[in-house]
């Protein structure tokens, strides 16, 4: 079955950089792409950016530009999700979602799927 | 950026009651919205996706709709393990956003 499963919690201070993984299995991995959702402690879910685990194009929320940085090694199906220059706020549980290639509605607007497979989550304290 | 607006962001309800949550977009999406649910303690999972196609596994009673720019969530017959933190997300254009939540606790 597809699984994704990520990497154990973190206890970070300020200023520090992180780096979480997410390894998949049960599935062709390079076939999708791997996006990033955090959630603050008690909030809702936010989008942080996606890998092409393909060819490694990258795209992120105007938030976190210049400060995360995503990769992946598909020769061990894994994706990587490095946070630089954490702050307190930074503190949340990070999830990996894997979603199937953009396609054509029938409208001929390119969009991107959905969401179907999620990793259990990494929480990350960002703490002095 | 495309606003997801939720509504409403709880509610209770009992075991066998009809629920509806309301997602509006701030422009046209055409039919990219996707549902999720979320338990305490666990990743979000997907139920509806492409705004009214049911994820395989997941039960019938979950139904998803739209109109214009808004998106509604149906449960027909709500059990005990719904009660959970619905989400929609627009899938329409990067980057990619969510609404705020719908809790459904028990009355």
């Amino acid at each position: 079955q597809v699984l994704l499963v990520q990497s154990g919690a973190e206890v970070k201070k300020p200023g520090a950089s992180v780096r979480l993984s997410c390894k998949g299995s049960g599935y062709s991995f390079s076939a999708y792409y791997m996006h990033w959702v955090r959630q603050a402690p008690g909030q809702g879910l936010q989008w942080m950016g996606c890998i092409n685990l393909n060819n490694g194009d990258t795209n992120f929320a105007q938030k976190f530009q210049g400060r995360v940085t995503l990769t992946r090694d598909t020769s061990i199906n894994s994706a990587y999700m490095e946070l630089s220059r954490l702050r307190p706020d930074d503190t949340a549980k990070y999830y990996c979602a894997r979603v199937p290639p953009q396609y054509y509605d029938n409208s001929g607007h390119l969009g991107t799927r959905w969401m179907d497979a999620w990793g259990q989550g990494t929480l990350l304290i960002v703490s002095s | 950026d495309i606003q997801m607006t939720q509504s409403p962001s709880s509610l209770s309800a009992s075991v066998g009651d009809r629920v509806t949550i309301t997602c509006r977009a701030s422009q046209t999406i055409n039919n990219f919205l996707n549902w999720y649910q979320q338990k305490p303690g666990s990743a979000p999972k997907l139920l509806i996706y492409a705004a009214s196609s049911l994820q395989s596994g997941v039960p019938s009673r979950f139904s998803g709709s739209r109109f214009g720019t808004d998106f509604t969530l149906t449960i027909s017959s709500l059990q005990p393990e719904d009660f959970a933190t619905y989400y929609c997300q627009q899938s329409y254009s990067m980057p990619l956003t969510f609404g705020g939540g719908t809790k459904v606790e028990i009355k």
